[in-house]
C-alpha cells in the first residue's frame, strides 16, 4: 500500500537536544512538506522540497533544518535553537506541487 | 499576507445538515482545499475548488465564490463520526512558495450530538 509514514508517533526530548523526525513516502511524489500544528492554530509551513537535493524555507523555518537526499525521504531536525519545539509535526507530499497534499500520521514532540 | 477565517466551533445534530464557512483574502488565488482532521490524527483531503460553483462528493459538498473570497463546506446526513476539525486551506501562487504552499485556517471543530 502506498502512503506516508512518520516515526515515532510520540517523542520526548530534553531541552537543548537536537532531534530528527523521519518522513518516508512511497507514492512517487515529487514535492514534500513539513508543517507544525499547535493547539488552536492552523498548520504552518516549516520547509518544503520540490525535488531531490533542493528545499526552501516556509513561514517558520528558524530553528529547523531538513535534507532531501532521496525522493522518498524528507527528515526534519528540530535544533536547540527552536525556542518552542513542543508541537504536533506533520509531513505531507504531493505530485508536482499542484495537487492535493497527502499527510502522514504525525509526530507529537514534547520537549521537557 | 493572507487571512483565512472560519468559525472556531460548531455543534450540530446527528442526521442534520451543517454548513462551515471560510472567508479568505489573497492576491494570487489558485485553489481552495477542505480537509478533515480527527483529534490527534493527520488531515485527510475532502474537496478542492478552483472555479466558482458547487462540487459534490457524496454527503459532502463544497462551494466557492472567488469574487467574494468565500467558500463553504456542506455536510449532509450528519453522523457521529463526522465529529472532527475541518480545515480550509488556500493556495496562493504569489506567496513565497508559490504553487507549493497552502495557507491553512485555524480550523472549525464540529461536534455532532445525538
Amino acid at each position: 500500500d502506498g502512503g506516508i509514514t512518520q516515526s515515532p508517533k510520540y517523542l520526548f526530548r530534553k531541552e537543548g537536544q537536537n532531534v530528527t523526525l523521519s518522513c518516508e513516502q512511497n507514492l512517487n511524489h515529487d514535492a514534500m512538506y513539513w508543517y507544525r500544528q499547535d493547539p488552536g492554530q492552523g498548520l504552518r509551513l516549516i520547509y518544503y522540497s520540490q525535488i531531490v537535493n533542493d528545499f526552501q524555507k516556509g513561514d517558520i523555518a528558524e530553528g529547523y533544518s531538513v535534507s532531501r537526499e532521496k525522493k522518498e525521504s524528507f527528515p526534519l531536525t528540530v535544533t536547540s535553537a527552536q525556542k518552542n519545539p513542543t508541537a504536533f509535526y506533520l509531513c505531507a507530499s504531493s505530485m508536482y506541487g499542484e495537487d492535493e497534499q497527502f499527510f502522514g500520521p504525525g509526530t507529537r514532540l514534547t520537549v521537557l | 499576507g493572507q487571512n483565512i477565517d472560519q468559525p472556531t466551533e460548531m455543534t450540530a445534530t446527528e442526521g442534520a445538515i451543517v454548513q462551515i464557512n471560510c472567508t479568505y483574502q489573497t492576491s494570487g488565488f489558485n485553489g481552495l482545499f477542505w480537509y478533515q482532521q480527527h483529534a490527534g490524527e493527520a488531515p485527510t483531503f475532502l474537496s478542492y475548488n478552483v472555479l466558482d460553483g458547487l462540487e459534490e462528493k457524496g454527503r459532502f459538498s463544497s462551494f466557492l465564490s472567488r469574487s467574494k473570497g468565500y467558500s463553504y463546506l456542506l455536510l449532509k446526513e450528519l453522523q457521529m463520526k463526522d465529529s472532527a476539525s475541518y480545515l480550509c486551506a488556500v493556495r496562493d501562487v504569489e506567496s513565497g512558495a508559490g504553487s507549493y504552499q497552502l495557507t491553512f485556517g485555524k480550523g472549525t471543530k464540529l461536534s455532532v450530538i445525538p
